[in-house]
This record gives C-alpha cells, structure tokens and sequence, in this order.
C-alpha cells in the first residue's frame, strides 16, 4: 500500500496564486521529499525535510512537516504556467531506505 | 547530457513477448532503481541495485529480472508479457543507498502490451 497521500488530487489555479496541496503518510518517517513530475517527464527532485525539521524553503517552495500528525504541506508561492506539473511526496521510513510514494497532486496554473 | 537514460522511450508489443528495457546513469552514482507507475500515477519500486548488488526486490512477478553489468547501468527484462504489464517504468539512481538521498529519474520507458 502507498506510504503517502496527496491532497487534493487536483489543483487549477491562476498565475500568480499560490497553490498548497497536503501529503499524509501512516508510519514514522526518517525524512519527506517532493518530486515534481512534468507532463510525460520523469520525476524532478524539489526539496528533502528531515523528520527533526519542521519547514524548510527553497525558492519559491516552503514545506512544512508535522510528524505528530503525520502530515506535510508543499506551499508553491507566485505560481507561473511552468508550475503545471504533478507533484509527489515521498517519504522514507525510519527502518528502511526505501522511497514511497503518493498518487501525487496535478497542478493545472492558467495564464 | 542525460544523467539518466532509459531506452526505448516506448515500447508496444503484443502478449506473450519477452523485453528488455535498458538505462545508464552518467552521475557516477552507487544504487540504482526501477519503478513501476500505473494509469493512476501510483509510483512503486520494483528492484534497487547498490554497487551492482541487489538489495530491494519487492513483491514483483519473476518474470521481470533486473540485471546490473556495471554501476552505470540497469537493464529490465521482463518475459511472457501480460497486458497488466503496460505501465510507464522509471530508471533513477542516487549517490548512495542513504535515506537523505534525493534520486534522479530518468524519463520513462512507455509499455504498451497488446
């Protein structure tokens, strides 16, 4: 069964707007990542957050984790039309190295 | 240059045919992956290699066998195909079998059984 999953499944938004999509996952984690796949593209690393670490940014990607609930948000701020892509959180549990991954959330940013 | 290559990028074939699905990581990286992703986008791992060593082998039908020449590469094999074989698979690799390591995707090999 998948570790992780993305909410909502599906996210339009207008550029400019920002879009937050949430992640859950069932056991404890050592780490979260978030890819990001483009249409017909193979997956693009975006951002790792450590099970110790709370929010981590980069660029214009904030997330956020809280592993009392077991749960992460990825915050993509001043969207543009090149943000249309799906996004997946992964996460790798304490006991193994293993990736797992979500079902993933489909941005849609329109002009 | 490619840091992860797979070929071919698509692949249609009938039934009952045997595979291969070939990839190359120029990244100089140890541990190496195959994925499976379904019509639903659920991205599961198949196999993981580090330094030519089998170390993930989830629950996968036998008639898939990775197989690993040299760090660099991972092949798929996969015989008797069915149709519930037709997803797009995934190479990635990463530096090290480490729990921090970000992986590097290539970009996808498209299986169509008929």
């Amino acid at each position: 069964s998948q570790q992780g999953e993305e909410d909502p499944q599906a996210l339009s938004i207008q550029e400019g707007e920002n879009a937050t999509m949430n992640c859950s996952y069932k056991t404890s984690i050592n780490n979260l990542q978030w890819y990001r796949q483009n249409s017909g593209r193979g997956l693009v690393h975006l951002i790792l957050i450590r099970s110790n670490e709370r929010e981590k940014h980069s660029g214009r990607l904030r997330v956020t984790l809280d592993t009392s609930k077991k749960s992460s948000s990825l915050l993509i701020t001043a969207s543009r039309a090149a943000d249309t892509a799906s996004y997946f959180c992964a996460t790798s549990r304490s006991n193994d190295y293993k990736l797992s991954f979500g079902a993933g959330t489909t941005v849609t940013v329109r002009a | 240059d490619t840091a992860v290559s797979q070929t071919p990028k698509y692949l249609v074939t009938q039934m009952g045919n045997d595979k291969s699905i070939k990839c190359e990581q120029n990244l100089g990286h140890d541990t190496m992956y195959w994925y499976k992703q379904d019509s639903k986008k659920f991205l599961k791992i198949m196999f993981s290699y580090n330094n030519k060593e089998l170390i993930i082998n989830e629950t996968v039908p036998n008639r898939f066998s990775p197989k690993s020449p040299d760090k660099a590469h991972l092949n798929l094999h996969i015989n008797s195909l069915e149709l519930g074989d037709s997803a797009v698979y995934f190479c990635a690799s990463s530096q090290a079998w480490l729990a921090t390591n970000e992986q590097y995707f290539g970009p996808g090999t498209r299986l169509t059984v008929t």
